[in-house]
């Protein structure tokens, strides 16, 4: 059973354009949510993150907004660029040092 | 500039061979994990670390091992490799922080035969 769960599978975005990312999850003791972003051939690398205390967190274009009591997160790309193709992984964890856990991603394709 | 290292880059093995895979970590974070990532699976965590001298069991940790030797090293070892077992294995080293970062290897592509 997929702990979080992640949608949709992939995503084609004209350049310019807002791409939107969802995540669900069952266990409420997630505490911290962290968006991943990974390319071809590279290991995944952190875009933003988000406690369970705040609601929205904002960096550059992306924008991480957070619903405790729907137990669902997304994640806002504005002004999508070709550069921003990528699979990206919403991920959850409980507590210090004991791992993330991970949707199985989204492909995002962003078209010129 | 801080890192985490893997090594080898890509691996073939027998089955039935042991595999060693290394990871090293220049960002002096306390904690140290391995996960496997496979098409329709994303990425799983098989064994994690809180210091030198320990290890604890992720979510797939069987036919896996791990040994944590120093705070820099953490390697996973799989002693009877299995054809199961290719996928593509990332290392990653985090601090305590409540919301602190993970810093991923850029992974380790395992092929048994």
């Amino acid at each position: 059973q997929q702990q979080v769960r992640q949608s949709p599978q992939s995503l084609t975005v004209w350049e310019g354009g807002t791409t939107v990312l969802t995540c669900s999850y069952e266990d409420s003791t997630f505490n911290y949510f962290p968006w991943y972003q990974q390319f071809p051939g590279e290991g995944p690398a952190l875009l933003i993150s988000i406690l369970s205390v705040s609601d929205k967190k904002e960096d550059g274009r992306f924008t991480t907004f957070f619903n405790k009591r729907e137990k669902k997160l997304s994640l806002h790309i504005i002004d999508s660029q070709p550069g921003d193709s990528a699979t990206y992984f919403c991920a959850a964890r409980r507590g210090y040092a004991q791992g993330l856990t991970f949707g199985l991603g989204t492909r995002v394709s962003v078209f010129p | 500039e801080a890192a985490v290292t893997q090594s080898p880059r890509n691996k073939v093995a027998v089955t039935g061979g042991k595999v060693t895979l290394s990871c090293n970590q220049t960002n002096n974070h306390n904690n140290m994990y391995w996960y496997r990532q496979d098409t329709g699976h994303g990425l799983r965590l098989i064994h994690y670390s809180y210091g030198a001298g320990s290890t604890e069991k992720g979510d797939i940790p069987d036919g896996y091992k791990a040994s944590r030797p120093s705070q820099e090293n953490f390697s996973l070892i799989l002693e009877l490799a299995t054809p199961s077992q290719t996928s593509v294995y990332f290392c990653a080293s985090g601090d305590d922080r409540g919301n602190s970062d993970y810093t991923f290897g850029s992974g380790t592509r395992l092929l048994v035969i």
